[in-house]
């Protein structure tokens, strides 16, 4: 079976705290993806990871790839609370087509 | 370069009735596709079009939901009868192949009473 899970799915925290949001996925990818939700809004693409080992950065998100491990990380430092929003991870899954799964998303809220 | 369009924004119908989504993707792009969001998860891929074939339509509930591409550009979703548990968020994105990243549209708010 194809799943994506990622933790926590709720997660609040004080500005200028780090924080790490993890996404599991249970078989061999082809890609993974972070997207961001705000609140009745669509899905803005931030990252897209290739490969085993696979980092990048943009702000104060960084997110890596593990593809041995089947886990991505989406790193927060030092927050702000522009971030707050819901964060996906999807995965394109390897042999099984080219649509995304989902993972559930995270519900980020960085208060003061 | 003009995003994914998708209308209407918001839809507010009675069970059993029928409705219709419309989406508009991103000029030249070859791929579309049509996710459920329902609300607290995940977007869930209904259907996969590649020019105006269906490539994936696995979770598509064909007994109620039906979509169709003509002529490869825009599309239209369709839900005859509804339930109450279509209330979810319909979501088209597009890409300009399968293999690369998909761009998504606003999205369609569906409530059904």
């Amino acid at each position: 079976e194809l799943k994506v899970e990622q933790n926590p799915l709720f997660l609040s925290m004080q500005e200028g705290k780090n924080y790490t949001i993890y996404c599991n996925y249970s078989t061999t990818s082809d890609r993974l993806y972070w997207y961001r939700q705000d609140p009745g809004k669509s899905l803005e693409s931030l990252f897209v990871l290739l490969s085993n080992g696979a980092v990048k950065q943009e702000g104060r998100l960084m997110a890596s790839l593990d593809t041995k491990a089947r886990l991505s990380t989406l790193h927060i430092t030092a927050a702000v609370h522009d971030l707050s929003a819901t964060y996906f991870c999807a995965v394109r899954f390897r042999n099984s087509g080219y649509a995304l799964n989902f993972g559930k998303g995270t519900s980020l809220l960085v208060t003061p | 370069e003009a995003g994914v369009a998708q209308s209407p924004r918001y839809k507010i119908i009675e069970k059993r009735q029928s409705v219709a989504f419309w989406c508009n993707p991103i000029s030249g792009h070859a791929t579309l596709y049509w996710y459920q969001q329902i609300l607290g998860q995940g977007p869930k891929l209904l259907i996969q079009f590649q020019n105006n074939g269906v490539v994936d339509d696995s979770q598509l509930p064909k007994d109620r939901f039906s979509a169709e591409r003509l002529k490869g550009v825009d599309s239209t979703l369709k839900i005859q009868p509804a339930k109450l548990e279509d209330s979810a968020v319909y979501l088209c994105a597009s890409s300009a192949g399968q293999s690369v990243q998909a761009f998504f549209g606003q999205g369609t708010r569906l409530t059904v009473v």
